[in-house]
């Protein structure tokens, strides 16, 4: 257990509306990440952070802000939800320095926020 | 052109099969290279490295093929308890956002 808690772990909600998934961890690493999962669609990175109000765009940032203002939570926010955001989002983090991967540091993945947006 | 292609399957065996899945990947300066398992509805969870020299842990062997791009991932003696999605995942290890996942392969291990 790389101790990852997302919330809420379900969301419904209309569009139009804002909605911010958290991620909280308890191992104090730099690196945290989150991506969408589609069917038809490998994970793709929304945004990842690099350390406290350090972060970056990933493949699909397009609606999407992040905010990390403490080292354990990294909070994902859709500042006006559509249909096309209707996805399964994952946080994950790794315990690399470069924030890429090796045989030694996977990424450790939560256990997923379903949202729904109608 | 996907950095990461997997056959999605499925794949329908009966128990104690051997099943094979490939993976190939587009960048040949990709450094890092997993598998991992997900469970319907789950997170995806690391199942194991591939290592250059190719590696076994109990039932599952991984390979790597450098010169025509692809990772396997060989299952034996499969169990009703491998049914799940496999995904290959690619990393050339300069930065976070150079993590590439395949869309995964579904077994499903019949009794």
């Amino acid at each position: 257990d790389a101790g990852i808690t997302q919330s809420p772990r379900h969301k419904v909600t209309e569009t139009g509306t804002p909605v911010t998934l958290r991620c909280h961890q308890t191992e104090n690493h730099r690196y945290m990440y989150w991506y969408r999962q589609d069917p038809g669609h490998g994970l793709r990175l929304i945004h990842y952070s690099y350390g406290v109000k350090d972060t970056d765009k990933g493949e699909v940032s397009d609606g999407y802000s992040v905010s990390r203002s403490k080292t354990e939570d990294f909070l994902l926010t859709l500042e006006s939800a559509t249909s096309s955001q209707t996805s399964v989002y994952f946080c994950a983090i790794s315990v690399s320095g470069t924030g890429g991967l090796w045989e030694n540091s996977p990424l450790h993945f939560g256990n997923g926020t379903r949202l729904t947006v109608t | 052109r996907k950095e990461v292609e997997q056959d999605p399957g499925p794949f329908n065996v009966p128990e104690g099969a051997t099943v094979a899945f490939n993976c190939t990947y587009s960048n040949s300066a990709s450094q890092s290279f997993f598998w991992y398992r997900q469970d319907c509805r789950k997170e995806p969870k690391l199942l194991m490295s591939v290592y250059s020299s190719g590696n076994e842990d109990g039932r599952f062997t991984a390979q790597l093929n450098r010169a025509s791009q692809y990772i396997s991932l060989l299952i034996r003696d499969s169990k009703l308890s491998d049914s799940a999605t496999y995904l290959c995942v690619v990393s050339d290890q300069t930065g976070a956002n150079n993590l590439f996942f395949g869309t995964g392969t579904r077994l499903t291990v019949i009794p």
